[in-house]
């Protein structure tokens, strides 16, 4: 297994468009994060699957924003009509869940969007 | 309310120890992580620390958690130029989410 892998790296968008990025997790991992993260500041949580539930959303997610994990695997996030205050980088991360209780989240090199 | 706070920068000499501290608000959080990010790249877990735990050592790095205090940090002895990088402390909110709570970051700069 090669850890968590995110497609695409770079999206560049118009205002107003939808975007949709890929999360593959570690194969093993039945639990996967989102997290956005802008310049100089430290990652933000979004929104975490165990399996294919979703468990929790965070405030930060607005209605334009939605998640999917279909099967338990990969991940979708999409984000329609798209703003330039959506120009960030999103980061996915998987890791185990209880009883295996240290959490360690291992994160994919993540999608740049520009929303212009 | 959930709070994690970290200096903004720290520049060390090549072979100097480097000592990176972090302050968390959440007392139920259950574990404390270090990450490194380099520029351009995502996130690489450095080590953590279980909150019954005082402190961690692997290698070069060395975790203290001061729980009372509720202070984390991160010692990195014989520091390289490799290490030049961001640093994020972070820490689990709650006992059972596993979502993560980052500063904002720590930027290292190791001068040869």
């Amino acid at each position: 297994d090669t850890g968590v892998s995110q497609n695409p790296r770079h999206k560049i968008t118009k205002r107003g468009q939808n975007v949709t990025f890929r999360c593959d997790p570690i194969s093993e991992h039945n639990r996967l994060y989102w997290y956005r993260q802008t310049l100089g500041q430290g990652p933000e949580f979004l929104t975490y699957f165990q399996n294919e539930a979703q468990l929790e959303k965070s405030r930060l997610l607005s209605d334009r924003f939605s998640a999917e994990r279909p099967k338990g695997s990969f991940s979708t996030l999409e984000i329609q009509r798209t703003e330039q205050g959506d120009s960030a980088m999103y980061l996915c991360a998987s890791s185990l869940a209880p009883p295996q209780i240290s959490y360690e989240q291992y994160f994919g090199p993540g999608t740049r969007l520009t929303v212009t | 309310g959930e709070d994690v706070e970290q200096s903004l920068f720290l520049s060390v000499r090549e072979g100097d120890s480097s000592v990176i501290n972090c302050t968390y608000t959440d007392s139920s959080s259950t574990y404390l992580y270090w990450y490194k990010q380099e520029p351009g790249a995502g996130l690489q877990l450095l080590t953590y620390i279980f909150s019954n735990m005082d402190m961690k050592q692997d290698q070069r790095l060395t975790v203290l958690l001061n729980k009372k205090d509720k202070h984390l940090s991160l010692r990195i002895a014989d520091t390289q130029t490799g290490d030049s990088a961001i640093y994020f402390c972070a820490e689990t909110q709650g006992s059972n989410t596993g979502k993560l709570i980052f500063g904002q970051g720590t930027t290292l700069q190791v001068k040869p």
